[in-house]
């Protein structure tokens, strides 16, 4: 069965700082998802940023980027110029490729943004 | 355009009681998935379908869950008879076959007392 791992329960960075958030995942499979989603107080899960594991190119969205190593198996999201509403639980997730499979999500890692 | 529609946002019932959760998926996905969040066990997946069907329901805890989509655009999550250890965040989410995108809803934050 597939695992993610985050290790980090919790981080804090200072507003307009970088901020790198750590994922390790456990498959067999050669072509997956990786997501990261965003959970604030409000409990909302936001989709954050995706990739594709046959794309060797990184995600990015905006301020958001991650640094995919498929070998490693290791997908951490960077935060960049971090700003007080990036302030949430952040959960990585795995999907196998097959059409509606379920995610798999680590335990998460909660951020705090320091003014 | 509207995203995952959820009700009640919170419900508040006794042990014993049954309590429904409703979700509508944005428009033409075809998959719709119920994920429950407590502390101890984190996300899991309860049941799924596509194109209405249920295709895995693995996650279903026990025979007083049960969930039912009789139409593209409404899912009901149902609890019978409800008991403390119910008590969690509900999400409804779904998804376009090919997308692989899964989009979730406000949630349902249900205690049972």
């Amino acid at each position: 069965a597939q695992t993610v791992t985050q290790s980090q329960p919790e981080m804090s960075v200072q507003e307009a700082e970088t901020v790198t958030l750590s994922c390790t995942y456990d498959t067999s499979e050669s072509d997956y998802y990786l997501f990261w989603y965003k959970q604030p107080p409000s409990r909302q899960m936001i989709l954050v940023i995706r990739q594709e594991a046959y794309k060797q190119q990184n995600a990015t969205e905006n301020r958001f980027s991650v640094n995919f190593q498929k070998a490693a198996k290791s997908f951490s999201l960077k935060i960049s110029d971090s700003q007080l509403g990036d302030a949430a639980m952040y959960f990585c997730a795995y999907k196998e490729q097959t059409s509606g499979s379920r995610l798999t999500f680590g335990e998460g890692t909660q951020l705090t943004v320091n003014p | 355009d509207a995203g995952v529609i959820q009700s009640p946002r919170h419900e508040v019932t006794e042990m014993g009681q049954e309590v429904t959760l409703r979700c509508k998926p944005i428009s033409g996905h075809d998959y719709l998935f119920w994920y429950r969040q407590t502390m101890m066990r984190g996300l899991e997946l309860l049941i799924y379908f596509n194109n209405n069907v249920p295709i895995d329901d693995s996650g279903m805890p026990e025979d007083r869950f049960s969930a039912k989509m009789p139409n593209a655009s409404f899912s009901t999550l149902k609890i019978q008879p409800s008991e403390p250890r119910d008590s969690a965040v509900y999400f409804c989410a779904s998804s376009l076959q090919g997308s692989e995108t899964q989009y979730f809803g406000p949630g349902t934050r249900l205690l049972v007392l």
